[in-house]
């Protein structure tokens, strides 16, 4: 089936810092999306990317579509201690028919004050 | 409140019982995903139903689990006679069609353990 290699599994970064974080899949998508999740709560969609090379801000995030198709990245400036949480990139392939969205094993995100 | 209900938040069960988790999707939205989550892991695609018809379930166990979202009322997650690897977060998403532009709306989950 259809897999997502997010990276990095987690991490630790000091408030104010930058983020970086992506995911790549073995197939080409035709859609990506970012999710954040908060402890004890559901996703929560934060951008959407629907075009080979689409940049799409929300706030102090930014997400890219790949030009390959076969990957995102999702940079979070200026950290936050709200930031906390996992960060799920998810997608769909091309030709996926009726497949739902597949999810990466998201980013563990800790903010240090 | 407008989002997709899910019920209970947790729910206790000694291994063998049937658990039995509810989704109510956002109002207009007519598919409905189920996802698992267990500990320190990503969100596992269970089963895809639109009204009265499961549509994937290419990701629910064969047995002891069933889902259905009948004409009226929520969307029913069972699982029978449960054993202590079913302990999970299950969450249900919602999207107005397949595509589901701009995603999926999930719920806050419902987490079982199994005792």
């Amino acid at each position: 089936g259809q897999q997502l290699n997010q990276s990095p599994q987690s991490m630790f970064i000091q408030e104010g810092e930058d983020v970086s974080m992506n995911c790549t899949s073995s197939s080409i998508f035709n859609t990506w999306l970012w999710y954040k999740q908060d402890p004890g709560e559901g996703p929560v969609l934060l951008i959407a990317l629907y075009k080979a090379g689409e940049l799409t801000s929300n706030g102090r995030l930014t997400a890219q579509f790949g030009i390959t198709r076969k990957d995102s990245f999702l940079n979070i400036s200026a950290s936050i201690p709200s930031d906390v949480g996992i960060y799920f990139c998810a997608g769909r392939t091309w030709n996926s028919g009726n497949t739902p969205l597949v999810f990466g094993k998201g980013t563990r995100l800790s903010v240090i004050a | 409140n407008a989002g997709v209900m899910q019920n209970p938040r947790h729910l206790v069960r000694r291994r063998g019982q049937e658990a039995r988790l509810r989704c109510s999707p956002m109002k207009g939205h007519s598919h409905v995903y189920w996802y698992r989550q267990l500990p320190e892991e990503g969100l596992k695609f269970m089963v895809y139903l639109q009204k009265e018809n499961i549509i994937d379930e290419s990701g629910m166990p064969k047995e002891r689990f069933s889902a259905e979202f009948p004409k009226e009322g929520p969307s029913i997650l069972r699982i029978q006679q449960v054993v202590r690897g079913d302990s999970a977060a299950y969450f249900c998403a919602s999207s107005p069609n397949f595509w589901g532009r701009g995603g999926y709306t999930f719920g806050s989950g419902t987490r079982l353990t199994v005792v």
